[in-house]
């Protein structure tokens, strides 16, 4: 039901964004976090709360919400990122209500 | 700093019951109010939650998997318990055991994850 794109891409140092788009039963009325997933490791938070960064994530990570959209920002983008990223909320839809994942964003880092 | 181990079989025959363990370490899973979560991620896929468990023993399910899906709690070994009846080769992936501070809350403690196959 969140909805990312499959994969995105660009060179060192640039910018990049990856939007999650939901509806008003999940982003639209929750917070929002964000997890990274490097190759062959577990994820790892990156922003919760939909824009509050856990001690030690770099401040080049910042997540933002407009309506039922969520959207990741890396700024000077480095190597090392290139990774999954995936997009969570809570959805009120259901009677008892449920995590929900997006379908993950590819970083590729030319 | 919490650390959290999966542990269980690598294969699993089709109907059966699959199994899987979380050891937690670091801190008690009743004294640190956290929810204890289980999520999965079939291979090359996204992630999707199972279900999570409250320090008090209180269940959250995921709709989907309600009617498959038992989630509880060892406090005598520090262990947190998934059980997935009806297993198919749709259930084959990544299982990771997670924490977080409430049932809505993101899960900021991951164990490294365990394979898990449906075969026969």
């Amino acid at each position: 039901v969140l909805t990312q794109p499959p994969s995105v891409s660009a060179a060192p140092g640039q910018k990049v964004t990856i939007s999650c788009s939901g509806n008003a039963s999940n982003i639209g009325n929750n917070y929002v976090s964000w997890y990274q997933q490097l190759p062959g490791t577990a994820p790892k938070l990156l922003i919760r709360e939909t824009k509050k960064r856990p001690a030690g994530i770099p401040d080049r990570f910042s997540g933002s919400k407009s309506g039922t959209s969520a959207t990741l920002a890396i700024t000077g983008l480095q190597t090392g990122d290139e990774a999954d990223y995936f997009c969570a909320t809570w959805d009120t839809g259901f009677s008892t209500g449920l995590v929900m994942f997006g379908g993950g964003t590819k970083l590729t880092v030319l | 700093q919490l650390q959290l181990q999966e542990s269980g079989p690598g294969l699993v025959k089709p109907s059966e019951t699959l199994s899987l363990t979380c050891t937690v370490s670091g801190g008690s899973i009743t004294t640190s109010s956290y929810y204890w979560g289980w999520i999965r991620q079939s291979p090359g896929k996204g992630l999707e939650w199972i279900g999570s468990i409250s320090y008090s023993g209180n269940t959250y399910y995921n709709p989907s998997l309600k009617s498959r899906v038992t989630i509880s709690v060892d406090t005598s070994k520090n262990q947190v318990s998934l059980k997935l009846t009806s297993e198919t080769a749709a259930d084959t992936a990544v299982y990771y055991c997670a924490g977080h501070s409430e049932v809505r809350s993101p899960f900021t403690s991951w164990g490294q994850g365990t394979l898990v196959t449906v075969s026969s």
